[in-house]
């Protein structure tokens, strides 16, 4: 059954704690994105790579980091130094179509 | 990189045809327009893309005129669960653009 897995759905954390949302995919594509969405508003692009151990900024990338050690594989770190960390996080994969994942909505109190 | 403007929301009744308008004065030569789908608390759906002219599949019609400034999302007959946000990006494979989501479109199918 191809597609893309994030978890987990639901993630609560502490203030200045990182934490590390999961994304993977089967579907054999080179490049994979990682969005954040807010209540009522559209995606923002964090980051982005092209292809294995190779990942470029996206519109909002501070407070983030990730890592593209496999092809399948393209997690993303929250870090204590981002300002309002929660928020709808989305994964994709795909080149001119995108194909997204469920999904993780990020709680920080 | 190629903005996009929608109406922020439209309304219709089951049954009717929905067409969708989107605005992409910039968009370059090697760009393609996409259309995607989100329902509450999922990731975006792929709708339909095309270059020009216009693009039929079994979901969705495009309508892309000759300047390819704007373009227009027809999706007939909608139902209740047509209700959702509709997104427009333009960008290219080619130079592997960002794509720019925007706010989206909200369409409120009613009864």
């Amino acid at each position: 059954d191809g597609g893309i897995t994030q978890s987990p759905k639901y993630l609560f954390r502490k203030e200045g704690q990182n934490v590390t949302l999961s994304c993977e995919q089967n579907l054999n594509h080179d490049a994979m994105y990682w969005y954040r969405q807010d209540p009522g508003q559209g995606l923002r692009l964090i980051y982005y790579s092209q292809i294995v151990n190779d990942f470029q900024k996206g519109d909002i990338a501070e407070g983030y980091s990730v890592s593209r050690e496999k092809k399948e594989s393209f997690p993303l770190t929250v870090t204590s130094a981002q300002k309002n960390p929660t928020a709808f996080y989305l994964c994709a994969s795909g080149q001119n179509e995108q194909y997204f994942g469920p999904g993780t909505r990020l709680t920080v109190t | 990189l190629a903005k996009t403007t929608q109406p922020i929301s439209m309304d219709s009744y089951e049954g009717q045809e929905v067409n969708i308008t989107c605005s992409h004065n910039n968009i370059a030569t090697n760009d393609y327009i996409t259309w995607y789908q989100q329902f509450p608390s999922q990731g975006p759906r792929f709708i339909i893309q095309g270059y020009k002219t216009k693009v039929t599949n079994e979901v969705a019609s495009l309508f892309i005129p000759a300047d390819r400034k704007s373009s227009t999302l027809s999706l007939p007959r909608v139902s209740l669960s047509d209700t959702a946000v509709y997104y427009c990006l333009v960008g290219t494979v080619y130079n592997f653009n960002k794509f720019y989501f925007g706010s989206g479109t909200k369409l409120n199918v009613k009864p």
